[in-house]
């Protein structure tokens, strides 16, 4: 079965970082558009960042620019999120999920919690 | 905050029909296609419908979708209980240069 596996949330004090990694098994990983997309509590999904399949094109969302990076390891078929400056809006579950044109986001991890708070 | 809008609720009986529409603009919807998404809570997102109206094999056929200019909706139709749950549409935009997601419906079966 195809799978991603997000790992790596947890607590963490305004203005700290974290770094969320997703495994995938299953499927070429190195072909893959990858991406995370974040839910806050209560709230609708927000597309965060994104790489292409050989980590040389990222995109980000205004909102964690500066902040946030994005990068792959295809050799170990895992996507990461680095995140610093850390805010309480930062506060979600984030997934990752599998990118590419047309059926963008068509797997998705089970997510990981971020709690931004002091 | 979000740049499509979708209506926060909708609701239906047992084998009607429900439709859920997703306003955006030229620089979205205009120009690119839409997803959509299914999520109950506590749950990942699932690919309900992508390329406007293209539907994975394993999602029922009773879920559809359309797009007309800089709008789009999702139809299910035979409601069912266990279509109970939140629906998203998605797009890229080409002003933002990255994807949006719609705010959100919340799908309740009387």
């Amino acid at each position: 079965e195809v799978q991603l596996v997000e790992s790596g949330g947890g607590l963490v004090q305004p203005g700290g970082s974290l770094r969320l990694s997703c495994a995938a098994s299953r499927f070429t990983f190195s072909s893959y558009w990858m991406h995370w997309v974040r839910q806050a509590p209560g709230k609708g999904l927000v597309w965060v960042a994104r790489i292409n399949s050989d980590g040389t094109r990222t995109n980000y969302a205004d909102s964690v620019k500066g902040r946030f990076t994005i990068s792959r390891d295809n050799a170990k078929n895992t996507v990461y999120l680095q995140m610093s400056s850390l805010r309480a809006e930062d506060t979600a579950v984030y997934y990752c999920t599998r990118g590419g044109a047309p059926r963008d986001f068509d797997i998705w991890g089970q997510g990981t919690m971020v709690n931004v708070s002091s | 905050q979000s740049v499509l809008t979708q209506p926060p609720s909708a609701s239906g009986t047992p084998g009607q029909r429900v439709s859920i529409s997703c306003s955006g603009s030229s620089s979205n919807i205009g120009s690119n296609t839409v997803k959509w998404y299914q999520q109950f809570p506590g749950t990942a997102p699932k690919l309900l419908i992508y390329l406007n109206d293209q539907r994975p094999s394993e999602v029922p056929d009773r879920f559809s979708g359309s797009k007309s200019g800089t709008s789009a909706s999702l139809a299910i139709s035979g409601l069912q209980s266990e279509d109970e749950a939140g629906y998203y549409c998605a797009t890229w935009d080409d002003s933002l240069n990255g994807f949006v997601f719609g705010t959100g419906t919340k799908v309740t079966v009387l």
